[in-house]
């Protein structure tokens, strides 16, 4: 069974820039999430998406970011206009409805905005 | 304000012997709570968990301790081996929220052969 995969895994952008990030959760799976780890800190929670639904989006950061996830598959972060302080390794996850506890993760997709 | 704490970024232990990895949180609303491991360019991947029930889960050369009156996790990996070597973190889930996953800073344990 495939994992969560996300693209790019590395993106390298000019502040001002836009860049959006993919991920495509594990088959089956309602449940998307998406975490960000900046500067070796703690890993935090963005969003969380119930198949195309945003259930709970408290922790974006502004309105910069704009995930979406069209017919409940894959989704996209996109970042508009990217800041310095926005780089760090984006990380989505997906967990099962019946398994809520566990969630499985991507690789990440390392951001830099220079 | 830090709801889930791991005071050590890093551990190194004699392959063989005990790791010990700590975690506090400061939540009393987390009822659930879960170990990742992540080597580097990697996802963190699940390790054990353990519900705010129970003060202790063994899974292999794994066990997770609860102590909720200190409000406080460790898990203990023994023997450790060499490719115990990775950053641990620590995670936690309240009761009632959309089931996101606060996470500590994580601890880099290097295993020494």
């Amino acid at each position: 069974e495939a994992g969560v995969t996300q693209f790019p895994s590395h993106s390298v952008i000019e502040k001002g820039q836009t860049v959006t990030l993919r991920c495509d959760p594990i088959s089956g799976h309602d449940n998307l999430y998406w975490y960000r780890r900046v500067m070796g800190k703690e890993i935090k929670f963005l969003l969380h998406f119930v198949k195309e639904s945003k259930q709970d989006e408290s922790g974006m950061p502004n309105n910069r970011f704009l995930a979406e996830r069209t017919g409940g598959t894959y989704s996209t972060l996109k970042v508009q206009p990217a800041e310095l302080e926005d780089s760090g390794v984006y990380f989505c996850a997906s967990s099962q409805e019946l398994a809520l506890n566990e969630q499985f993760f991507g690789p990440g997709t390392r951001l830099t905005v220079l | 304000d830090q709801q889930v704490k791991q005071n050590s970024p890093s551990l190194s232990v004699q392959e063989g012997r005990i790791s010990i990895l700590n975690c506090d949180y400061t939540n009393s609303m987390f009822d659930y709570f879960l170990w990742y491991k992540k080597y580097p360019a990697e996802g963190p991947t699940f390790l054990i968990s353990i519900s705010s029930i129970k003060d202790k889960n063994e899974d292999g050369r794994f066990t997770v301790f609860l102590n909720k009156s200190a409000k406080h996790l460790s898990l203990h990996i023994v023997p450790s081996q060499p490719g115990d070597s990775a950053v641990y973190f620590c995670a936690a889930r309240s009761t009632g929220s959309a089931r996101q996953l606060t996470f500590g800073s994580g601890t880099q344990l290097t295993v020494l052969p």
